[in-house]
């Protein structure tokens, strides 16, 4: 079959870092994506990872291990609005997104 | 701008009554996904086109179909509406199979009296 793990709550405070770990099993792969999606609206999009390494973006970068079957999102420089469920995806042999149900990152003052 | 827009951004039905979600882009993409978001569950998809070729998941059930009249439009029919049909529904959109990045609509959330 195939799956998507990551946790399901992690905690944080303003300012620091964290990193959001996401293992996969997929038939075949195109592709990790990693999404924010605020509580009541929709998935936004925040990095793409094909290749093994790292994909810095701002104070959000992606890391991709494929022989591991592993991902990580780090995020710097913690600020409130980061509140949020982030969303790890894979892309199959199909094309087909294989979501994670999500980790909710909660940031404390 | 550019965009995926869904309408209305909440639905109250009854059980059984029939009810359609509709989704439009102005993107020009080539595909359209529809998708069932439950609390703190990962996206479900339900359906996608790419262009006018409908692919419709196996574990979608009877009760969901779909229609896209055009490139800008895709709506999503509930036939009879279950309890357990109450949900986010994500309308997303890319601009072929390969592309990187899905562009998400704000969702229609559903309620099921």
């Amino acid at each position: 079959g195939q799956n998507i793990d990551q946790p399901t709550e992690m905690t944080a405070t303003e300012g620091a870092i964290v990193q959001i770990n996401c293992t996969y099993q997929t038939s075949g792969f195109n592709g990790l994506f990693w999404y924010q999606q605020h509580a009541g609206e929709a998935p936004t999009f925040l990095s793409y990872n094909v290749l093994d390494g790292l994909e810095e973006k701002g104070r959000f970068s992606s890391f991709l291990s494929r022989s591991k079957g592993y991902s990580y999102l780090l995020l710097k420089e913690l600020q409130m609005k980061d509140s949020a469920s982030y969303l790890c995806a894979v892309r199959d042999s199909n094309y087909q997104l294989i979501w994670g149900a999500g980790t909710k990152l909660i940031i404390k003052p | 701008d550019a965009m995926v827009i869904q309408n209305p951004r909440y639905q109250v039905t009854q059980f059984g009554k029939p009810v359609t979600l509709s989704c439009s882009q102005t993107l020009n993409h080539n595909v359209m996904y529809w998708y069932q978001q439950k609390s703190s569950q990962a996206p479900k998809l339900l359906f996608h086109y790419y262009d006018k070729d409908f692919n419709n998941e196996a574990d979608t059930p009877d009760n969901f179909q779909s229609r896209r009249p055009n490139t800008s439009f895709c709506f999503l029919d509930i036939r009879s509406p279950g309890l357990g049909d109450a949900a986010m529904y994500l309308c997303a959109t890319s601009r072929d199979r390969e592309a990187a990045e899905q562009f998400f609509g704000p969702g229609t959330r559903l309620t099921v009296l």
